[in-house]
């Protein structure tokens, strides 16, 4: 079976400052993608990021990126430059196989002016 | 930008009473989903759908549950007969692919308040 862990419910981080959520996960599937995904206070799901397992390089896009430690099945995401409308929840979310996506708990981040 | 649309955004109903939960997916993707959110607590996979027939389906997704394409645009989920619990927020998903290279995009979701 797979599973998602994140074992940080709630994270602060000051404005401007960089902070890194923690993800942890578990699949027998060598094929698989990993995903961070935010939801606002709107509750909509946005897609931040992804990760393909096979590919050695560490994703980004713009602000975000991921420490991808693919022998200890952790994949944290790290936010730089900290800004107000990055406060939100942050699920992380593993694809493997022909399952469906599988969601940690989430992470709650509070950024402080 | 394509996007993946559901309606209604807010639906109270009466315990025992029946919900159809509305969904357009993406244009041209083939493969949809629906999950569910209790209030605080993690994003929990429903039901897939492909090819007009469930690809497969949680354990949440018992009898009172069932899911249509009823024309080439929308995606339905209904519950017979809703219960205290079914109170979440409901999100339809679409990919245009399946397996980890068919991205799902979500939809705004709709918030479902049984009493």
């Amino acid at each position: 079976a797979q599973t998602v862990t994140q074992s940080q419910p709630e994270m602060s981080v000051q404005e401007a400052e960089t902070v890194t959520l923690s993800c942890t996960y578990d699949t027998s599937e060598s094929d698989y993608y990993l995903f961070w995904y935010k939801q606002p206070p709107s509750r909509q799901m946005i897609l931040v990021i992804r990760q393909e397992a096979y590919k050695q390089q560490n994703a980004t896009e713009n602000r975000f990126s991921v420490n991808f430690q693919k022998a200890a099945k952790s994949f944290s995401l790290k936010i730089s430059d900290s800004q107000l409308g990055d406060a939100a929840m942050y699920f992380c979310a593993l694809y493997s196989g022909n399952t469906p996506l599988v969601f940690g708990k989430g992470t709650r981040l509070s950024v402080i002016a | 930008e394509p996007e993946v649309t559901q309606t209604p955004s807010h639906q109270v109903t009466q315990m025992g009473q029946e919900v159809i939960l509305r969904c357009v997916p993406i244009s041209n993707h083939l493969y949809f989903y629906w999950y569910r959110q209790i209030l605080g607590q993690k994003v929990e996979f429903l039901v897939s759908f492909y090819n007009n027939e469930i690809s497969e389906k949680s354990e949440i997704f018992d009898d009172q549950f069932s899911v249509e394409r009823p024309d080439g645009s929308n995606f339905t989920l209904k519950i017979r007969s809703t219960k205290l619990e079914d109170s979440a927020m409901y999100f339809c998903a679409s990919s245009d692919g399946q397996g980890a290279r068919g991205e799902q995009f979500f939809g705004p979701g709709t918030r479902l308040t049984v009493l």
